[in-house]
């Protein structure tokens, strides 16, 4: 249980176009999910917590007209890096918590690799 | 806010042999503290975590301490395996809603060497 689960897992474009990310938890229901970017060798950064519903919270510094965050049910999270540049070139990752009365757990999709040629 | 301190960087162990990653935070009401590891180029795995009204808990080879008054938190593995090579990650996060956010350490890059 608790798989969450992100498409593509590769995806290169060009610079200026768009790119959508998927994130979806497959085996429970996400109130909350969660949109981590990391650089090579170096911890997660936070960018944004989107809920079900409502529009996301955006960490500081953290570009809402740039990456676009629309959680249109309970099972999927979707990020748009809109007009991309190759400074966007990252490992984007979304996490879930559970719908529970108590949640604790957060789990981690496999990760999209961006590449902006 | 939270601020959560990783160390080692990096450990290499023989493998059979334990190893111990240590992590300190500064948020008093932190009270879940989860450990991740990560593969490389893959997402990051829960392999245990501990919540605040626990000092220890284990899972076969893993365990993970909690000191709340010292504010800090270790995982252990014994009988390393060199499929334990990766990057582990430590976060506290305060349970005060569902939006609430982990905050990670730095990471420990474990090697296991036959």
């Amino acid at each position: 249980g608790a798989v969450v689960s992100q498409h593509p897992s590769r995806v290169i474009c060009k610079s200026g176009t768009s790119v959508k990310i998927e994130c979806r938890s497959l085996d429970f229901q996400a109130t909350t999910m969660f949109w981590y970017r990391q650089f090579p060798k170096q911890s997660l950064m936070l960018m944004a917590t989107s809920n079900e519903g409502s529009k996301a919270t955006y960490e500081q510094g953290v570009e809402k007209d740039k990456f676009l965050i629309n959680h249109a049910s309970l099972t999927l999270s979707t990020l748009t890096v809109t007009s991309a540049h190759p400074e966007d070139s990252s490992f984007y990752i979304c996490s879930a918590r559970p719908v529970r009365q108590v949640s604790y757990e957060q789990y981690f999709g496999p990760g999209t690799r961006l590449t902006v040629t | 806010g939270e601020n959560v301190e990783q160390h080692p960087s990096t450990l290499s162990v023989q493998e059979g042999d334990s190893a111990v990653i240590k992590c300190t935070y500064s948020d008093s009401a932190s009270n879940y503290f989860p450990w991740y590891k990560q593969e490389l180029g893959k997402g990051p795995q829960l392999i245990i975590d501990i919540r605040s009204n626990v000092g220890e808990k284990k899972d076969q080879r893993i365990a993970v301490t909690l000191n709340k008054t010292a504010k800090h938190f270790s995982l252990h593995i014994t009988e390393t395996q060199p499929e334990d090579s990766a990057v582990y990650f430590c976060a506290a996060r305060p349970n005060t809603g569902t939006a609430s956010k982990l905050t990670f350490g730095t990471g420990t890059r474990l090697q296991v060497t036959l």
